[in-house]
């Protein structure tokens, strides 16, 4: 069985700050997929960033990437310049495959930017 | 449209009323799915639908009926529910293999 964990169930983070959100997860399948949602007080999931078990480089997409260190079986997202409207839950989510394509949740982190 | 719309976006029905949410998409997408979420929770499965066909349904209470009418909509009908089935439904597509899964606003159900 597949399984997402993600420690930090809060987070303070002052404003234009880096910061790091970390996931570990755990399969045995050599291929799947991970993703980080965000999801603000308003309800929408928000993909932010992807990464497949095959990549060679880390994912990144604007002010986000993906630390991806396969063997540790780590996805941290590190949120760069960090702004006010980044306040949210964090997701992590792993797709395995052969699983009719579902995600796997971790528990997600909350994330407060401080001004 | 790179869009998955969800109605409606809240939804208030006692335990003897019969409702229905609605989910569409027209991405092309032919996966379709229904989460659960509860407050300060993870999103929970409860049913895949693959071209059409219901693919995967965890064990979800037969008060909850999930249709796929096409391949551009979803719906979840809601029948003799209780109030501890308030949450936030979300409805999600994907294609059958890659990154693209995008999720909708969702609908917030109270059940009085």
């Amino acid at each position: 069985a597949q399984k997402i964990t993600q420690t930090q169930p809060g987070m303070f983070v002052q404003e234009k700050e880096a910061v790091t959100l970390d996931c570990t997860y755990d399969t045995s399948d050599p291929s799947y997929g991970l993703f980080w949602y965000k999801q603000p007080s308003s309800g929408e999931m928000i993909f932010l960033i992807y990464q497949g078990s095959y990549d060679q480089q880390n994912a990144t997409e604007g002010r986000y990437s993906l630390n991806f260190q396969k063997a540790r079986k780590s996805a941290n997202l590190v949120i760069s310049a960090s702004q006010l409207g980044d306040s949210a839950m964090y997701f992590c989510a792993m797709r395995p495959p052969n699983a009719g394509n579902m995600l796997t949740f971790g528990g997600g982190t909350r994330l407060m930017v401080k001004p | 449209d790179t869009e998955v719309t969800q109605t409606p976006k809240h939804l208030v029905m006692g335990m003897t009323n019969k409702k229905s949410l609605k989910c569409e998409q027209h991405m092309g997408h032919r996966a379709m799915y229904w989460y659960k979420q509860k407050a300060k929770k993870p999103p929970e499965l409860m049913f895949v639908y693959s071209y059409e066909k219901l693919s995967i349904n965890e064990s979800v209470p037969s008060r909850f009926s999930p249709e796929c009418p096409n391949s551009s909509l979803l719906n979840l009908h809601l029948h003799a529910l209780q109030p501890e089935d308030s949450a936030l439904y979300l409805c999600a597509s994907s294609q059958e293999a890659g990154v693209g899964y995008t999720f909708g606003s969702g609908t917030r159900l109270t059940v009085v």
